[in-house]
């Protein structure tokens, strides 16, 4: 299986910075990496998919990159609403397998 | 647009089968490629596997042995059966739409709510 590794596993933040969450795979994963928002007691959001397609009605502030193993998203000037647990996902080779999640938190 | 509902029982004893149902509303099962995943603390989220409406599946190898996704097209639901389940089952369950923007399935775009499931000794 491929391991999907997110650093940092949490990083406290304020409101108008930028962060950026890396994710890195045990194996070369192609571009076939996602990336998701999720907020208690809520369902993961497809925020990116193929390491950089913004899905529709994700604000542009988002923003995604990399291929092979190293992946990162990136979130400029953040937003009250940001603030919630991020995951990567590969679908390069079955299984396919999610990070353990970053935790985004307001300082 | 597509929206997913869980439903099933939210205890289930060990060694049972553990039986969840995703309804498809707004668009037809035929139509994509669906997905159960779940999510436990211990083991964070967790891909169990896909089906097709035709019937082919794709299964995680570490359930593939207890797992099977089932279609009922005429109702527009498919299924989750897990036996022989202990407590390392207890989860949330997510139903979801397995998609991909340029056709090669790699995401998942629409989620159901999930639904808490309990396995009880």
């Amino acid at each position: 299986d491929i391991q999907m590794t997110q650093s940092p596993s949490s990083v406290s933040t304020v409101v108008g910075d930028t962060v950026t969450i890396t994710c890195r795979a045990s194996q070369g994963s192609g571009s076939w990496l996602a990336w998701y928002q999720q907020k208690p007691g809520k369902a993961p959001k497809l925020l990116i998919s193929a390491a950089s397609s913004l899905q529709s009605g994700v604000p542009s502030r988002f923003s995604g990159s990399g291929s092979g193993t190293d992946f990162t998203l990136t979130i400029s000037t953040l937003q009250p609403e940001d603030f919630a647990t991020y995951y990567c996902q590969q679908a390069n080779s079955f299984p396919i397998t999610f990070g353990q999640g970053t935790r985004l938190e307001i300082k | 647009q597509v929206q997913l509902q869980e439903s099933g029982p939210g205890l289930v004893k060990a060694s049972e089968t553990l039986t969840l149902t995703c309804t498809v509303s707004g668009g037809s099962i035929r139509s994509h490629y669906w997905s159960w995943i779940r999510q436990s603390p211990g083991k964070g989220l967790e891909w169990i596997g896909y089906m097709y409406y035709s019937g082919s599946t794709n299964y995680n190898p570490s359930l593939k042995s207890r797992v099977n996704i089932l279609v009922d097209v005429s109702k527009n639901q498919f299924s989750l059966r897990l036996n022989s389940v202990t407590a390392a089952d207890t989860a949330i369950y997510y139903c979801a739409r397995f998609w991909g923007v340029t056709g090669v399935l790699n995401a998942f775009d629409i989620w159901g709510q999930g639904t808490m499931v309990t396995v009880s000794s």
